[in-house]
């Protein structure tokens, strides 16, 4: 099983300023089939990215996502007031599919 | 577009057992690998189990397959989950969501969640 390790656990911003989050993988993610979501409170996750680097339908361009192999990044380069959430890496490269344990970007 | 509807969520006891449905609609349902994947209070997500388009293929993670089974029938577009033996700690939302499979593991549309609440 691939264990997915993000951090940090929390990032502490202002709107307007840029988020980094950072998804190590234990083991190499077969094609970089690596996928982030943002989760608000009370609701379902939202795919942002999958494919490492694709972003999902009617995702803004300040998301991008890029890495592989090992290690994945979400970059948010401005954050806007309705980014701020709890945001999930999750690996298909291989079974079981597994996620990381989130990294919460909360207002500064 | 892509609608998920997951029910059956309930208080159930320690040991007993619990069945979840997940209706689609907005696309052709027999085409897509389904997944369910849950969130205890407070918690991360956790993945549960795929099945196939076709229901042929089915993985489980490795602590649930010995009391979930995952189920679909094409013509009534559903999905669903057995839950047995249930324990304190499954006590989770349950989400439904599309995806899953080989090369498009990824959940790309998701339900809103039906609660699941195993206490004595």
């Amino acid at each position: 099983e691939i264990v997915l390790t993000q951090s940090p656990g929390t990032l502490s911003l202002s709107p307007g300023e840029r988020a980094t989050l950072s998804c190590r993988a234990s083991q190499s993610v077969s094609s970089n089939y690596l996928a982030w979501y943002q989760q608000k409170p009370g609701q379902a996750p939202r795919l942002l990215i999958y494919g490492a680097s694709s972003r999902a339908t009617g995702i803004p361009d300040r998301f991008t996502g890029s890495g592989s192999g090992t290690d994945f990044t979400l970059t948010i380069s401005r954050l806007e007031p309705e980014d701020f959430a709890v945001f999930y890496c999750q690996q298909y490269g291989s079974s079981p599919r597994t996620f990381g344990q989130g990294t919460k970007v909360e207002i500064k | 577009q892509v609608h998920l509807v997951e029910s059956g969520g309930d208080l159930v006891k320690p040991g007993g057992s619990l069945r979840l449905s997940c209706a689609a609609s907005g696309f052709t349902f027999s085409d897509y690998y389904m997944s369910w994947i849950r969130q205890a209070p407070g918690k991360g997500l956790e993945w549960v189990s795929y099945i196939s388009n076709s229901g042929s293929t089915i993985y489980y993670a490795d602590s649930l397959k010995d009391r979930f089974t995952v189920s679909r029938d094409n013509a009534k577009n559903s999905v669903y989950l057995q839950m047995n033996s249930l324990k304190d700690e499954d006590t989770a939302v349950y989400y439904c969501a599309r995806g899953g499979g080989s090369g498009r593991g990824f959940f790309d549309n998701w339900g809103q969640g039906t609660l699941v609440t195993v206490s004595s």
